[in-house]
């Protein structure tokens, strides 16, 4: 079983939607999550830590369940530039463990 | 803003050919990180070093892939001899220590013919 899994998509969803992606992680003992973006043949660049209580950057919201073992990207007001790979990062004794990524399509 | 630089860009190679890849992590970056990304595909680790130290290569193909970090700061990768199979996105990637926020270069797409 992978450390952190992803729905692949692709989500469509119109322009001014909002969107939730939901990564699941297998090792409870795994300590730190990320939200990476990628563009189509780009690097993964980092869009924002989660925290535990949860941490809100304009229309990005990302949340963290440790019972469940789930962290979750919400995209409020989607833009047509929000269109991108997301891949969600667990962290487990120094290492970083990235999902496959869930596509986001935002159509005008 | 500081960035990981990376070169080559793009490599085209014969298969069986030596290439190799080449990282310059953030400044004070302690780890560096370099990841295999197939199309479609999350990114998958090869190695992680810790200054010059290797923390994790356990899914580095070490008949062919190698990887140093001499002086704890940049850090080459070499594949010996390529195959066909080994067309992908070379990342690196480093953070200031393991399991913090990671920046990564823009890769180098390497294609085997």
């Amino acid at each position: 079983r992978k450390e952190v899994e992803q729905d692949p998509g692709p989500f469509n969803v119109p322009e001014g939607a909002t969107v939730a992606f939901n990564c699941t992680y297998s090792n409870s003992a795994s300590q730190s999550f990320f939200w990476y973006r990628q563009d189509c043949r780009k690097e993964p660049k980092l869009l924002m830590s989660v925290y535990s209580s949860g941490n809100e950057d304009g229309r990005f919201t990302a949340q963290l369940n440790r019972a469940s073992q789930y962290i979750s990207l919400l995209i409020r007001d989607s833009k047509l530039s929000d269109s991108a790979t997301y891949l969600c990062v667990g962290t487990n004794f120094n290492k970083f463990y990235f999902g496959s990524g869930t596509k986001l399509n935002v159509k005008p | 803003e500081a960035e990981v630089a990376q070169s080559p860009r793009y490599k085209i190679t014969e298969k069986s050919q030596a290439v190799a890849f080449w990282c310059d992590p953030i400044s004070g970056h302690a780890t560096l990180y370099w990841y295999r990304q197939i199309l479609g595909q999350g990114p998958e680790l090869l190695v992680q070093f810790q200054d010059e130290s290797v923390v994790d290569d356990s899914q580095l193909p070490k008949d062919r892939f190698s990887a140093e970090r001499l002086k704890g700061v940049d850090s080459t990768l070499k594949i010996q001899p390529a195959e066909l199979g080994d067309s992908a996105m070379y990342l690196c990637a480093s953070s200031l220590v393991g399991g913090a926020e990671a920046f990564f270069g823009q890769g180098t797409r390497l294609t085997v013919v």
